[in-house]
Parts: C-alpha cells; sequence; structure tokens
C-alpha cells in the first residue's frame, strides 16, 4: 500500500512569491491534514480538509490556503511568502471518519524563502 | 490549555538501556495520545498510541504509560538499539486530525 506522497520534495522561492503544494493520501484515506515544522515552533497544525471542506484550522494567516479534491488529493498554498514561512511542511492522512487518531506522514516538502 | 509538555529535550543512553520520555497535558478533551518517530529528512512516523481508559500499552519494545488522574503519560524504549537515535514526538488529539504535539525529544543511542 503506497504511503503519503508530497511533491515538492523541495524548493526554493524568494519574499513576496506564493507556492503551492501538493498532496496524494493513501488510498480509501478521505481526511487530509497539514503541518508545519520548524525548529522554533516545531510541529504545528494548519488545516484539515475532509471530503473537500475544511474540518479544522490552526492558528495561521490568512496566506495559508488549502483546498482538497474529490479524489482526496490535496494542496496548500502559501501566498506572499516571508522569511519565516521557510519550514518542512507536512501533510498527514487518515481514514477520517468515526474516531480514529491515526495519522501517516508524508516526507514533507522543504521550503527555502530567501 | 492546547498545549503538551514534553521532556527531556535530549537524552543520550548506551544500547541497551531505557530511555524514558514523558509528556503532561491539560486538556482534559484529549481522547487519543500517539507517539511519533521521526529521522532526519523523513516525516513523523507512527510509533505506538494509547486512549486514557488503558493505563500501559506495549508494542514490541515500545510501552507507553498512561497516568490519567496527573495528566501525564510517558514512552519506555526496551533494550535501546543505536538504531533507535531519533527525534520523539508525543502528540495529543481531541477531534479530526488536529494534533497537538510536544516539542520533541532528540535520542542518542550510543553503541
Amino acid at each position: 500500500k503506497a504511503g503519503v506522497t508530497q511533491t515538492p520534495r523541495y524548493l526554493i522561492k524568494t519574499r513576496g512569491q506564493q507556492v503551492t503544494l501538493s498532496c496524494s493520501p493513501i488510498s480509501g484515506h478521505r481526511s487530509v491534514s497539514w503541518y508545519q515544522q520548524t525548529p522554533g515552533q516545531g510541529l504545528q497544525f494548519l488545516f484539515e480538509y475532509f471530503s473537500e471542506t475544511q474540518r479544522n484550522k490552526g492558528n495561521f494567516p490568512g496566506r495559508f490556503s488549502g483546498r482538497q479534491f474529490s479524489n482526496s488529493r490535496s494542496e496548500m498554498n502559501v501566498s506572499t511568502l516571508e522569511l519565516g514561512d521557510s519550514a518542512l511542511y507536512l501533510c498527514a492522512s487518515s481514514l477520517g471518519s468515526g474516531v480514529t487518531g491515526e495519522l501517516f506522514f508524508g516526507e514533507g516538502s522543504r521550503l527555502t524563502v530567501l | 490549555q492546547q498545549q503538551v509538555k514534553q521532556s527531556p529535550q535530549s537524552l543520550i543512553v548506551q544500547k541497551g538501556g531505557i530511555p524514558i520520555i514523558n509528556c503532561a497535558y491539560e486538556n482534559t478533551a484529549f481522547d487519543y495520545f500517539p507517539w511519533y518517530q521521526q529521522f532526519p529528512g523523513k516525516g513523523p512516523a507512527l510509533l505506538i498510541a494509547i486512549r486514557p481508559d488503558v493505563s500501559e500499552k506495549k508494542e514490541g519494545r515500545f510501552t507507553i504509560s498512561f497516568n490519567k488522574s496527573a495528566k501525564q503519560f510517558s514512552l519506555h524504549i526496551m533494550d535501546s538499539q543505536p538504531g533507535d537515535s531519533a527525534t520523539y514526538f508525543c502528540a495529543a488529539l481531541t477531534s479530526g486530525s488536529r494534533l497537538t504535539f510536544g516539542e520533541g525529544t532528540q535520542l542518542t543511542v550510543n553503541p
């Protein structure tokens, strides 16, 4: 069974640009959530999508957005990039229905903002 | 209220030792407590998890101890190996897929 796939794995952007990251969840999983990992703030929840609807949102500015498609694949977008947005962005998938809790992470997309 | 406090920040043990990592939480609405293992350049991998109606769970060399009244839980790694050297994160979940993570513990197991 294939795991969570994130693309691109590495990318470099400059301040003010925007970026789109992609996540393909495990087959059959309907929930996709996104996390930001930095040395200073650790792992922080960005948002969760379930059946194409945002189900939960963390404390990040509106520059961070996401969406989910009918095949459960998800994208997140960061507009007007700032230096502080440099981080590892992790996608996690889960079945998403009922009481589960088992989240499986991808290897992440490492974003560097110059 | 949403925080999960993890200690120690780093830990060094000899091969065969039993490293113990501790976590504490405040929010009594948390109902699922997983531990994740992360190697450099990789995403976190689910190691073991427990729900608050159980005081202990063991999977292979990994054991979670859970103290609901104290709002604390810990990870024990029996017979630790150099390959266990990684960063370990505790986490807590209330609903959906919103995990609140601890700060992480960098474990080094010396040969």
